[in-house]
């Protein structure tokens, strides 16, 4: 089974500019995450899609953050602009359902973002 | 208050030594409480979970839960290099979201 993939791996970007992170979750999970762990910390939930529906975006910086997940499946995570404090790695992890106290939630290998 | 909170490390253990590690959360509604383990520079993988009160053993680790003192901890027994990680408490707080703890960094000497 293939697990969570995501792209870039690694970015370098001057503070100002906007990039965009992508993740394609295993396949049949309905609910993905995007997390942002800070070097030092652990990660930290940014958005929760539930199928291609926002169930949680409280702590998505929305002034510059934005996310969508277009039919279910694949997800785009969009800063603009960046400043020096996204510093950091974004996680994205899926689980089956979203709706289970016990799912597990799988993360892909991250997108490593430095900001100058 | 922080939701999840995990003993400060780093942690150095001896080959062989027992590691144990520690976390606490604020949330007594909580119900899973998971393990995860996180190479330098790679992502988070789960190890173990737990959901009700005692100990659970999976090979070398043992999770343990006290929900009345609001704590949760891993034992890693026979310690290896390849155990070297920082390894993540992370607690199911509500909604199905999990929060994590700051993680605690394992170095296991040779």
């Amino acid at each position: 089974e293939a697990g969570v993939a995501q792209s870039p791996r690694y970015k370098i970007i001057e503070k100002r500019q906007s990039v965009a992170f992508w993740c394609n979750p295993i396949s049949g999970h309905a609910t993905l995450y995007w997390y942002q762990q800070i070097l030092g910390q652990g990660p930290k939930l940014l958005i929760q899609f539930q199928n291609n529906g926002v169930v949680d975006d409280s702590q998505l910086p929305k002034d510059r953050f934005s996310a969508e997940r277009l039919k279910g499946v694949d997800s785009t995570l969009k800063i603009q602009p960046a400043k020096l404090e996204d510093s950091a790695v974004y996680l994205c992890a899926s689980s089956l359902t979203g709706t289970g106290m016990r799912e597990t939630q799988y993360f892909g290998p991250g997108t490593r973002l430095l900001v100058l | 208050q922080k939701e999840v909170e995990q003993n400060s490390g780093p942690l150095s253990v001896p080959e062989g030594a027992i590691a144990s590690l520690n976390c606490t959360y604020s949330d007594r509604g909580s119900q899973s409480f998971f393990w995860y383990r996180q190479y330098s520079g790679k992502s988070p993988e789960l190890i173990m979970f737990i959901y009700s009160n005692g100990d659970k053993e999976d090979g070398r680790f043992t999770a343990q839960l006290n929900k009345a003192s609001q704590y949760v901890s891993l034992l890693i027994r026979d310690s290896q290099p390849s155990d070297s990680a920082t390894y993540l408490c992370a607690v199911n707080i509500r909604d199905y979201k999990l929060s994590f703890g700051a993680g605690t960094t394992v170095t296991v000497r040779a």
